[in-house]
């Protein structure tokens, strides 16, 4: 079956430090995948996407690869803030019978210190 | 916020009773989706929704039901509630290309969540 692994958490980070969240997959096809945001008591929100091998799909400064090859599909930022502070899920979608079922990982915290 | 609401937003029940969750969608998008986030579990797919009348199990279904007879609203219903049911619940919804396909390209939409407790 298809399934998402994220490297486990807590990340714990310096503000401006390097931030890089794995994140590998198993699908049977060609999936498009995702990485996710969750803040304290809200609900996941869209970070960025991509829809094919070798496209990045970036936004507020974070940025991932669809790595083909490696299966993989790795968040990074240059320089993160306090504010990143979250939730990270990374996942995929890949149409089963006539659906669209996504998958998640279990998810990834990052804190950020000042 | 992006046309999707979950109701309530809390709820504290006992052991053995119904409970319904409910998702409101205002974007008539065709597909819906039920999961439960728990810690060590990340989100797990209850049931979802392919269009009116028409839906199907998730991996983690047993002791749920739902239904949606119309576009905008899918009720998740917990039979006889227990314990292990405590959880946050969160519907979310993805656009389709129409004609029975739904796209992968434009992720998501996730409501704020329920938080049950099961006592």
């Amino acid at each position: 079956g298809n399934s998402v692994t994220q490297m486990e958490g807590p990340v714990t980070l310096s503000e401006e430090a390097f931030l890089t969240i794995n994140c590998t997959y198993t699908a049977t096809g060609y999936p498009s995948l995702f990485w996710y945001v969750q803040y304290p008591g809200e609900g996941l929100q869209l970070l960025l996407k991509a829809t094919k091998a070798d496209d990045k799909g970036s936004n507020k400064g974070f940025e991932a690869t669809y790595r083909k090859e490696t299966t993989s599909f790795h968040l990074e930022k240059g320089s993160v803030q306090v504010s990143d502070s979250a939730v990270y899920f990374c996942a995929l979608a890949l149409q089963q019978g006539g659906s669209y079922i996504p998958t998640f990982g279990r998810g990834t915290s990052l804190i950020v210190h000042p | 916020d992006a046309g999707i609401t979950q109701s309530p937003r809390h709820k504290v029940t006992e052991t053995g009773t119904p409970v319904t969750l409910r998702c409101h969608q205002t974007e008539n998008h065709r597909y819906m989706y039920w999961y439960r986030q728990d810690p060590g579990h990340g989100l797990r797919l209850i049931h979802y929704s392919y269009g009116v009348k028409d839906t199907d199990k998730g991996e983690v279904s047993d002791g749920y039901s739902v239904s949606r007879s119309k576009t905008e609203d899918f009720l998740l219903t917990l039979e006889s509630a227990t314990s292990s049911q405590t959880s946050v619940y969160f519907c979310a919804i993805s656009e389709s290309l129409g004609a029975g396909r739904a796209t992968s390209n434009y992720g998501y939409t996730f409501g704020s969540g329920t938080r049950l407790t099961v006592v």
